[in-house]
């Protein structure tokens, strides 16, 4: 079955970029989602298509996807993005999601 | 507004029975595919069915297949999880989510909406 690798645990200093990555076979033949989830909250979706933000998600949040990686930019990080992050991807009609990345803001 | 409104969720015993619903406003409810995504105490997140736009596609995680029934009624605008023979293991949030596709043709999809979430708690 098809799996999405992400590392367990991110810090980055506020004003800084935070890179989260999500690796998985030939993920860039796919289109990879992100979401956002912060404590006691639901997920919210923080770009989609790769590379595409929703209407009211920052300007900071980035995406890209090549090869076996997708990886999530917060460029100029802000106490408020500290949480946990899912990357998110479609294999033959089933949703896979990475085992999700805490971003840490100190 | 997009609203999905879970309900159903509960206490119950280890090979018991549970029906989720979710109640969806401000959009075309009939267009969309819809998905059940749960997430146990302190863990990430794990999908776990997906129901086509008419009901004639339906697809499970496969911790769930032959327990648990993913089902819609368009006309009442609401989706549906039947969860039977549950196990400590279901224990979780269970969320609702609407599945947009990445593109018109792509056959991939992403939740741009969700629920709130109904906690389901198996006691063994």
């Amino acid at each position: 079955s098809y799996e999405l690798t992400q590392p367990p645990s991110v810090s980055v200093s506020p004003g800084q970029t935070a890179s989260i990555t999500c690796s998985g076979d030939k993920l860039g033949d796919r289109y990879t989602c992100w979401y956002q989830q912060r404590p006691g909250q639901s997920p919210v979706l923080v770009i989609y298509q790769d590379n595409k933000r929703p209407s009211g998600i920052p300007e900071r949040f980035s995406g890209s996807n090549s090869g076996n990686t997708a990886t999530l930019t917060i460029s100029g990080t802000q106490a408020m993005d500290e949480a946990d992050y899912y990357c998110q991807a479609w294999d033959r009609s089933n949703v896979i999601f990475g085992g999700g990345t805490k971003l840490t803001v100190l | 507004e997009v609203q999905l409104v879970e309900s159903g969720g509960g206490l119950v015993q280890r090979g018991g029975s549970l029906r989720l619903s979710c109640a969806a406003s401000g959009f075309t409810f009939s267009r969309y595919w819809m998905s059940w995504v749960r997430q146990a105490p302190g863990k990430g997140l794990e999908w776990v069915a997906n129901i086509k736009q008419d009901g004639s596609e339906k697809y499970y995680v496969d911790s769930v297949k032959g327990r648990f029934t993913i089902s819609r009624d368009n006309a009442k605008n609401s989706l549906h999880l039947q969860m039977n023979s549950l196990r400590a293991e279901d224990t979780a949030v269970y969320y609702c989510a609407r599945a947009t596709p990445h593109t018109l043709y792509s056959g991939m999809y992403y939740f741009d909406y969700w629920g709130q979430g109904t906690l389901v708690t198996v006691s063994s």
